[in-house]
């Protein structure tokens, strides 16, 4: 398995309070993505990097921001979070393959959040 | 923004009977992955497909890629309730590799 770990695993918290999320890999992997995941959605693209301090939007980006500091780590704000950022959250990461140029994703844990 | 749609969205079938998922886009991928993710856990990668009309089999699984790269399938053939989970198809963009557009899912339930 690829070495992903994710922080905290649960977390419940109040509307209006700043929320950060952690993702550690140790695959040295040079792209990392933040997805959250909804019933009816599928997984969906919040933010990525494609090296230290080089970051872009996914598709439902309002409301986070991201940093990477290190190529370890990966780290998702929830600047002030609402009800509607209950999700599932899921950290990934990937290299490209030799051949192919393919991307293939490796998947942290998850992150189960709850704004109440 | 591409669009992958999945069909079924659910399937509950008994032990030993076939199946069929789908993966269907009005876009070219230039690759196209299928996962699979169990409840509580993150999705793992099953299979990368690259050119077009590729046919990939793993044990009892046999995914197909489709001859224009905008849709693949997913046949199962004798589920057993191992294969119970989310199936996830994901497409790389043209030119955007890196970044994946993942698929609604298909909820199989293997029954005994």
């Amino acid at each position: 398995d690829a070495g992903i770990t994710q922080s905290p695993r649960h977390k419940v918290t109040e509307t209006g309070t700043p929320v950060t999320l952690r993702c550690h890999q140790t695959e040295n992997h040079r792209y990392m993505y933040w997805y959250r995941q909804d019933p009816g959605h599928g997984l969906r693209l919040i933010h990525y990097s494609y090296g230290v301090k080089d970051t872009d939007k996914g598709e439902v980006s309002d409301g986070y921001s991201v940093s990477r500091s290190k190529t370890e780590d990966f780290l998702l704000t929830l600047e002030s979070a609402t009800s509607s950022q209950t999700s599932v959250y899921f950290c990934a990461i990937s290299e490209s393959r030799t051949s192919g140029g393919t991307y293939e994703q490796y998947f942290g844990p998850g992150t189960r959040l709850t704004v109440t | 923004t591409q669009l992958l749609e999945q069909s079924p969205q659910f399937l509950s079938i008994q032990e030993g009977e076939n199946l069929t998922v789908y993966c269907n886009s009005s876009s070219v991928f230039s690759s196209l992955q299928w996962y699979r993710q169990e409840p509580g856990e993150g999705p793992v990668l099953l299979v990368t497909v690259v050119t077009g009309g590729e046919v990939k089999k793993l044990k009892r699984l046999t995914f197909q890629f489709g001859d224009a790269r905008k849709d693949s399938s997913l046949h199962i053939t004798a589920a057993q309730p191992g294969d119970t989970g989310l199936y996830l198809c994901a497409g790389a963009g043209v030119g955007t590799a890196s970044k994946l557009t993942f698929g609604t899912g298909t909820r199989l339930q293997v029954t005994l």
